[in-house]
């Protein structure tokens, strides 16, 4: 119930494709769901995070789109560009907790 | 804001040894946390302090981890007689006392455990 479910483990697109990576929960007391993005030797960036009360939300070419019912969330990234290749993670956390429970991660590369 | 800083960035010490980490999170910050991440894998949550009160352990943090925050400012996280399944990158975040703000982390320290 802990876990967050994330795929694919990798992806490959052309410039300017919309890579979407996708994530899934079972624990109904998460309410609160950040995508990081992680270039090698770096520490996680955050990028853009959502509300479960929330559909969807964007962030300049970052997306998160939201499904409550399905439990399950999904960020894409529109006019993708080599400079967005990096591994990127979902997480997920409770109220009264704080703590992130991240997904496996989804190493994108984006071809020039 | 300087971000969070962590110091070392890489340590690399004999198996049995002991090794310390700092963490310097933003300033104003009363939410710290440690993770460890190990390659091709995504952060796991070892601990967290506000202020200076250590609130929650994972059970990860065998009793040769020690993390403290003594004044609610930096933190130090000490393993004691390294092995080689401690090698990870270990990673700080800080973040404000409001419900659901996002973490901000650090750079990480690797550790490498020859």
């Amino acid at each position: 119930q802990q876990q967050v479910k994330q795929s694919p483990q990798s992806l490959i697109v052309q410039k300017g494709g919309i890579p979407i990576i996708n994530c899934a929960y079972e624990n109904t007391a998460f309410d609160y769901f950040p995508w990081y993005q992680q270039f090698p030797g770096k520490g996680p960036a955050l990028l853009i995070a959502i509300r479960p009360d929330v559909s969807e939300k964007k962030e300049g070419r970052f997306t998160i789109s939201f499904n409550k019912s399905a439990k399950q969330f999904s960020l894409h990234i529109m006019d993708s560009q080599p400079g967005d290749s990096a591994t990127y993670f979902c997480a997920a956390s409770k109220r009264g907790t704080y703590k992130y429970i991240f997904g496996t991660g989804t190493r994108l590369k984006v071809l020039a | 804001d300087t971000g969070v800083s962590q110091d070392p960035r890489h340590k690399i010490t004999k198996r049995g040894q002991n090794v310390t980490f700092r963490c310097d999170p933003i300033s104003e910050h009363n939410r710290l946390y440690w993770y460890r991440q190990t390659l091709g894998q995504g952060p796991e949550f070892l601990t967290y302090f506000q202020n200076e009160a250590q609130l929650e352990k994972s059970r990860l943090l065998s009793d040769r981890f020690s993390a403290e925050r003594p004044k609610g400012s930096f933190s130090t996280l000490e393993i004691q007689r390294t092995e080689q399944g401690d090698s990870a990158m270990y990673l700080c975040a800080s973040t404000s006392d409001t419900s659901n703000q996002p973490q901000h982390f650090g750079d990480g320290t690797r550790l490498s455990i020859l």
